[in-house]
């Protein structure tokens, strides 16, 4: 079942700008984790945040996590045509399933 | 970095048919593997939980009849799409974790394209 909630659902932006994605959820989690997809294509482990974590760092990166909002976001700095892709942010309740988000369409126009 | 495999990419059947779909991790024992099923320009959805030796956990709604999973070995999980119908054709992907423990992420497959005609 679904419990995560990115907006938007689409983003349309120009290279060298930063985009931000949201992420909300619904009950308590131990990790919150960032994929990113390619269309028709697997996914790819991004980042993980633990919920005691409030934020973290990966090259052009920046998740944060706000437990208590029941939130977390997805920086992408200097963005570039090749970051264009759907990224889905999921949730760890427990030490085996994850529960996706809705995804956000990230375009990035040249 | 840990590496699942899973094949066949993309696949074409008649109706009525099954067809099969593995997932092998390549470079580490995953006594757990996923499998979603992803409809286009929507989220995964997790259709059950493998485990290795023992029978799959299927989600809410799914058909265990018609999704059979075996997991015979720490390596190997399958997926068993059986007298496949048009409603069936998605993109099915597995999943895998390479370490226990909260910290880890999961390692997903590249997918696989099914189509019934």
């Amino acid at each position: 079942s679904q419990q995560g909630e990115e907006d938007p659902q689409a983003l349309s932006i120009q290279e060298g700008e930063n985009a931000t994605m949201n992420c909300s959820y619904k009950t308590s989690i131990n990790n919150l984790q960032w994929y990113r997809q390619n269309s028709g294509r697997g996914l790819v482990h991004l980042i993980l945040i633990r919920s005691n974590e409030r934020e973290k760092h990966s090259g052009r990166l920046r998740v944060t996590l706000d437990t208590s909002k029941k939130s977390s976001s997805l920086l992408i700095t200097a963005s570039r045509a090749a970051d264009t892709a759907s990224y889905f942010c999921a949730t760890a309740s427990g030490y085996s399933t994850l529960t996706f988000g809705k995804g956000t369409m990230l375009l990035v126009s040249p | 970095g840990a590496v699942v495999s899973q094949h066949p990419s993309r696949v074409i059947c008649k109706s009525g048919t099954s067809v099969k779909i593995e997932c092998r991790s390549l470079d580490f024992q995953a006594t757990t593997m996923f499998w979603y099923r992803q409809f286009p320009k929507q989220s995964l959805m997790l259709m059950a939980t493998s485990n290795e030796g023992s029978k799959a956990t299927y989600e809410q709604g799914v058909e265990k009849d018609k999704f059979l999973i075996n997991h015979a070995s720490l390596t190997l999980s399958t997926l068993t799409v059986t007298s496949a119908h048009p409603e069936d054709s998605s993109f099915y992907i597995c999943s895998a974790r390479d370490g226990a423990g909260a910290g880890y992420g999961y390692t997903f497959g590249s997918g696989t394209r099914l189509t019934v005609v």
